[in-house]
């Protein structure tokens, strides 16, 4: 089935640091894919999202690229801010699969100290 | 502002006493999902309604129940919750079945089992 992987956390930076957090994924079908935010205490919030091979996602300073030949979707920041800490979530829905939701990866803990 | 409602925000309930989340929208999108969410974890998806139309996710326990008695409103019922239900409960919408179109997520229900 299909799936998404993203890199352990909980991941802890000084502010201004240079983020990366990784995610791939398997699919049966072409993918789109999407980077969720959740913030304490809230629900989950689009941060942004790619379609189709190659395209660049980017929302408030982030940044990720749909790489089909490394079924990859890794999220950059260039100088995170405080107010970044939160968890992120990859994520995937498959239309090769037949209307299939979402499928979320586990999740990484950024914490940005000043 | 259009938005995910759910109500009420934080939820306690007794061992085995029924109990039923609420969530409504203003964005009339016709796809609505319940996920419920465990500390440090993804959101698992328990079912969605496109419409009327009710999806089940092949394992959800049959304890969870949903209604959506008209396009703005669905209810999450827990028949007899266990204290392994205690957990976040995330509504999301979003205008149609391709993914293409993102999920609007509420803020969440967090519900205690005692």
């Amino acid at each position: 089935g299909d799936s998404v992987t993203q890199m352990e956390g909980p991941v802890t930076l000084s502010e201004e640091a240079f983020l990366t957090i990784n995610c791939t994924y398997t699919a049966t079908g072409y993918p789109s894919l999407f980077w969720y935010v959740q913030y304490p205490g809230e629900g989950l919030q689009l941060l942004l999202k790619a379609t189709k091979a190659d395209d660049k996602g980017s929302n408030k300073g982030f940044e990720a690229t749909y790489r089909k030949e490394t079924t990859s979707f890794h999220l950059e920041k260039g100088s995170v801010q405080v107010s970044d800490s939160a968890v992120y979530f990859c994520a995937l829905s498959d239309r090769g699969s037949g209307n299939t939701p979402l499928v979320f990866g586990k999740g990484t803990r950024l914490s940005v100290i000043a | 502002d259009a938005m995910v409602i759910q109500n009420p925000r934080y939820q306690v309930t007794q061992f085995g006493k029924p109990v039923t989340l609420s969530c409504s929208q203003t964005l009339n999108h016709n796809v609505m999902y319940w996920y419920q969410q465990k500390s440090s974890q993804a959101p698992k998806l328990l079912f969605h309604y496109y419409d009327k139309d009710f999806n089940n996710e092949a394992d959800t326990p049959d304890n969870f129940q949903s209604r959506r008695p008209n396009t703005s409103f669905c209810f999450l019922d827990i028949r007899s919750p266990g204290l392994g239900d205690a957990a976040m409960y995330l509504c999301a919408t979003s205008r149609d079945r391709d993914m293409a179109y993102e999920q609007y997520f509420g803020p969440g229900t967090r519900l205690t089992v005692t």
